[in-house]
């Protein structure tokens, strides 16, 4: 079955430390995002990409980092940098920039 | 640049009862409009989408919304909620070639 799929679902990380998280799609998609959601603030774009190679950062991007070196990878790095980097980060992809989004079923990072 | 405003933050509704989740935007081009839902500790998953035509879109689960240029509002609507509708639905704007906007969610709550 084509979909996104994100791993791993729950993650836990010492403060100070990086942590990657990983999404996967096998839908062709060109797009793909990486979002933020904690309670009441909705869904926070972090980073987008519409292509191999080259990505733009969103509306919070400092403290993370991305690549998309194939089309089907578009893995996030939360590093040290970010403050406050519990949350539950949901991944995303769409055939043309704009049109509908497909999720993944999101990670759920804690920093202790 | 697009913005979205989801009017409510949680809407209670009886089992049984209609719903209307309240959904308006601003953009100065034409938009594309979604609603997603999700459920707890879930991703997101589209119910219905507005790309052009027809301004009543039907979409899953019995849900439907119109898209009113003139009040630029894209409402969500379903003539009778059962308890298996609880969870937050998410109303998002684009248009062609750029990135996704999403509302800050709404949580509906269904009442026994």
């Amino acid at each position: 079955d084509g979909g996104i799929t994100q791993s791993p679902k729950y993650l836990f990380r010492k403060e100070g430390q990086n942590v990657t998280l990983s999404c996967e799609q096998n839908l062709n998609h060109d797009a793909m995002y990486w979002y933020r959601q904690d309670p009441g603030q909705g869904l926070r774009l972090i980073y987008y990409s519409q292509i191999v190679n080259d990505f733009q950062k969103g509306d919070i991007a400092e403290g993370y980092s991305v690549s998309r070196e194939k089309k089907e990878s578009f893995p996030l790095t939360v590093t040290s940098a970010q403050k406050n980097p519990t949350a539950f980060y949901l991944c995303a992809s769409s055939s043309i920039r704009g049109t509908e989004a497909f999720f993944g079923q999101g990670t759920r990072l804690t920093v202790v | 640049a697009q913005s979205v405003t989801q009017l409510d933050s949680q809407v209670p509704v009886f089992e049984e009862a209609p719903v209307e989740l309240r959904c308006n935007y601003s953009s100065s081009v034409s938009v594309y409009l979604f609603w997603y839902v999700q459920y707890p500790n879930q991703g997101l998953q589209l119910l219905l989408k507005y790309l052009s035509g027809s301004t009543l879109v039907k979409g899953i689960n019995g849900f439907e919304a119109e898209f009113n240029k003139s009040q630029t509002s894209f409402h969500l609507r379903k003539p009778s909620v059962h308890i298996s509708d609880t969870a937050e639905y998410f109303c998002a704007v684009s248009v062609r070639d750029d990135k996704i906007i999403f509302g800050k969610g709404t949580r509906l709550h269904i009442l026994p």
